[in-house]
């Protein structure tokens, strides 16, 4: 158990639909990360936030939106989703953003788009 | 354009073997060099990089960079059915950007 939570572990959802991805970091890490995992893009790094401001962007589609609040939990929110939204949803956190190495990633949501 | 690319995409060997796995990298500002195990869930973390011909070792892994020809090799002796998994590489730049290579999937067989 890394200690990073996600919440939902899988969701079913149809194309056009909104969902919500939280993520609460382990304690005493101020940074959190999202990526996204499909079997044709490996691991892509979307967004990283450090102490509620967004630090780095990746290959974040504009239909994607994520933010991270006071408690230092995070959201990131998937819009008007296409079949190819489907993929594997992991958030990591860290200390600091220089401190890859303090890095741990949670067991990911599995996205399903019908 | 930023990115890694790994080597060799698969790899089957018997428990006992040494393996080499290949990550080459390119990046306009270079802040330091992952590797990654994944099995059946998230990533773990295996070493951090930054600087040229300093090795880490943990256990039988160890890796090494070198910045002058932008690689990296991760190394695995005495290969265990536990070592089976897909290793990835990543660089992180100025920006805290991560780039991820697709993997090398490694099968020890016993």
């Amino acid at each position: 158990d890394s200690g990073v939570t996600q919440t939902p572990k899988h969701l079913i959802t149809a194309t056009g639909q909104r969902v919500t991805l939280r993520c609460s970091p382990r304690s005493g890490d101020l940074s959190v990360y999202w990526y996204q995992q499909s079997l044709d893009q490996g691991l892509q790094f979307l967004i990283q936030y450090y102490n509620g401001e967004e630090r780095a962007k990746g290959n974040i589609l504009e239909r994607f939106s994520a933010q991270q609040f006071p408690d230092l939990h995070s959201e990131l929110n998937l819009s008007s989703l296409e079949l190819g939204d489907s993929a594997l949803y992991f958030c990591a956190s860290s200390e600091r953003p220089d401190r890859a190495d303090t890095q741990y990633f949670g067991p990911g949501t599995r996205l399903t788009v019908l | 354009e930023d990115k890694v690319v790994q080597s060799p995409l698969s790899l089957v060997v018997h428990e006992g073997d040494t393996v080499t796995l290949n990550c080459s990298y390119e990046v306009t500002n270079f802040r330091s060099l992952l590797w990654y195990k994944q099995e059946k869930k998230a990533p773990t973390f295996l070493f951090m990089l930054t600087s040229s011909g300093i090795e880490k070792k943990s256990g039988r892994l160890s890796s090494i960079l070198d910045k002058k020809e932008l690689f990296s090799i991760l190394n695995i002796t005495a290969t265990q059915t536990g070592d089976s998994a897909v290793y990835l590489c990543a660089h992180t730049s100025g920006t805290y950007k991560y780039i991820f290579g697709t993997g090398t999937r490694l099968k020890v067989l016993a």
